[in-house]
């Protein structure tokens, strides 16, 4: 059964960065690209950018150019996603997602709770 | 960056009623448009992509139209298990989710 699975919650003060993991398993790594979604409690879903981990090429959403980071580490089948300069805005559920063949999500990760608080 | 706008943000309704939610993109998406369900605490669900196809699974109840800018998500008939939130998600031009539609009881 294909899984991805998420790092855990993180406390980050205002202006630090957060680095959130996801390992994926059962199904070939490079074969699918990642993307990254958030969610702020309450909030709807929001768009961060993806990746192909058999290139390494990325896309960005324009809100977070600059400040997101999306890398992987094909030896572990682990994507990474880097955002910087936080602030309590950033305060969300980050959520891992393969996209399948049919170009949406088919498996997400159970999501990373990030808090920004000084 | 491709903008979806999503009618109405919370709807009222009844088991059994018709409901119909409504996405316009800023800009023409061919039929690159997927709708997702998501209840509170859970990732979402994928439920229909290339605006009108249903994915494996998901019941019939539920169908998508439209091309180019205008897209609806309708319920034929409210089951207790649909009471969740509701999100467009144009995938043409990299991502835009619509703002959402939360369904809940009457």
């Amino acid at each position: 059964q294909v899984q991805l699975v998420q790092s855990g919650a993180e406390v980050k003060k205002p202006g630090a960065s957060v680095k959130v993991s996801c390992k994926a398993s059962e199904y070939p790594f490079t074969n699918y690209d990642i993307t990254w979604v958030r969610q702020a409690t309450g909030q709807g879903l929001e768009w961060m950018g993806w990746m192909n981990p058999n290139s390494g090429n990325t896309g960005y959403a324009q809100k977070f150019q600059g400040r997101v980071t999306i890398t992987r580490n094909t030896s572990i089948s682990t994507t990474y996603m880097e955002l910087s300069s936080l602030r309590s805005e950033d305060t969300a559920v980050y959520y891992c997602a393969r996209v399948g063949p049919l170009r949406t999500t088919d498996y997400w990760g159970q999501g990373t709770l990030v808090t920004v608080s000084s | 960056d491709i903008q979806m706008t999503q009618s109405p943000s919370t709807l009222s309704a009844s088991v059994g009623d018709r409901v119909t939610i409504t996405c316009r993109a800023s800009q023409s998406i061919g039929t690159w448009l997927a709708w997702y369900q998501q209840k509170p605490g859970k990732a979402p669900k994928f439920l229909i992509y290339k605006a009108s196809s249903l994915e494996s699974g998901v019941p019939s109840r539920f169908s998508g139209s439209g091309s180019g800018t205008e897209f609806t998500l309708t319920i034929s008939s409210l089951q207790p298990d649909d009471f969740a939130s509701y999100y467009c998600q144009q995938y043409n031009s990299y991502w835009t989710f619509g703002q959402g539609t939360m369904v809940e009881i009457k």
